[in-house]
Formats: structure tokens, sequence, C-alpha cells
């Protein structure tokens, strides 16, 4: 079984402010995915990553594979950006499949 | 392709009702997924498929779940007799078997159990 922390639980900052939110697991994998989830709202998948960098917009997704960790940075953060952000992986060490999710990271961003 | 479609987007039943929730996956997607998150948890596993037979369940889903694909293309989820724990949002997600890209989630469907 995969076990998913993520830290901080909740952030609050202000608008242009840099965001970093971490992602820890427990099992090796060979990707990892960033959701994001607005209030009322289903689940966006913003990147799946199994290696190095990616980036969206003012989005930046980062993986470690040896040290199974992950961050989200958010350049520039604006009040649209508030969201729930969550990190999954595949369960059980599989690289597709079922999803082992973490508790999720609570963003507001004010103006 | 419209992505996957859940339906209803909210549902609120009395305590004993049936319900029966239906997802619309993405149409060449052969794996589908169903997840339970309830507020302030993330999303837990209940259940998935590829094509029409369904390959694990998890023990989260009591016997008053149940959920079908008959034809490998979309899926419902029925609760029976349900009680007020089941209050949660119901998400469904499909991606392809041999792919590790392309999974997408639904916007869910809210259901509240009064």
């Amino acid at each position: 079984k995969n076990e998913v922390e993520q830290s901080p639980q909740n952030l609050t900052a202000q608008e242009g402010e840099f965001i970093t939110i971490n992602c820890s697991y427990s099992v090796g994998i060979s990707a990892l995915h960033w959701l994001q989830q607005h209030p009322g709202g289903g689940i966006v998948s913003l990147f799946m990553l199994s290696s190095g960098k990616k980036k969206h917009g003012r989005l930046i997704a980062t993986i470690n594979i040896q040290e199974k960790h992950s961050s989200l940075h958010i350049t520039a953060s604006h009040p649209r950006d508030s969201a729930v952000y969550i990190c999954a992986v595949p369960a059980g060490g599989t690289s597709y499949g079922k999803l082992t999710f973490g508790q999720g990271t609570i963003l507001t961003v004010h103006p | 392709d419209t992505g996957v479609s859940q339906n209803p987007r909210h549902k609120i039943t009395k305590r004993g009702q049936n319900v029966t929730f239906r997802c619309d996956p993405i149409s060449e997607h052969n794996r589908l997924y169903w997840y339970r998150q309830t507020l302030g948890q993330g999303p837990e596993f209940l259940t998935y498929f590829q094509n029409e037979a369904q390959l694990e369940k998890s023990r989260l889903l009591s016997d008053r779940f149940s959920a079908e694909r008959p034809k490998g293309s979309f899926s419902t989820l029925e609760i029976q007799r349900t009680e007020q724990g089941d209050s949660a949002m119901y998400l469904c997600a499909s991606s392809l078997a041999a792919s590790m890209g392309g999974y997408t989630f639904g916007s869910g469907t809210r259901l509240t159990v009064v």
C-alpha cells in the first residue's frame, strides 16, 4: 500500500506570492499526479510526471523518484488559484490503475 | 468527446432510499474507476472496471453498494438503503489500461442523505 503525505494542509498567501506544496510517498512509483479541485467541483488533472520537471503556465511540478518526493509550485499566485491541490500515486507501486490520494492542500490566495 | 460525464451532479435523498449514479467515460478508455470523497479528505478508491469486468472492489464497498459496467461503456453505482454516512462526493475516472496518461476525472456526484 502506498501512503501519501502532503504539506502543508492549509496555505494562505497574498496575490503575487510564490507557492510551494509538497508531496511524499512511501512506495516507489513510476508516475505521480497533481490534481486541482475547486469548492464543490470535480477534479482536474494538472500534471502527470515520472521524472524531472513539467511546466504549464504559472504551474511547475517537480519530482525526485529516488527521494519519493514531489513539489507543486505556483508562480505569481492569483486569487483564482484558490483551490484544493491533491497529489496522487498509483496504489501498490503500479504505473497505472487505481490511485492513492493525499489529503489535499487547501490554498487560499488573497488579493 | 466531452470528457468524463457524471449524472446527476447533486442528489439529496432520504435515509433508507436507493440511489443510482451514472458515469460516462471517455469513449476509447477501457478502464473506469469509482472513488468516494468525504469532506476534508482525499478521494478513496471504491472499485474499477476493465471493459465490462469488475477487477477490484475496496472493502469500503459494503454489500449495499453495487457497480456495473454492462457493455464496457458507461457505468452505474447504486447504493441501497442509504445511510447518512453515505453522504459524500462520488467521483468517476477513466483511463487507457495500457497507457500512463489520459487519466481523466468527472465532475462528481454529490450525495446528501437526510
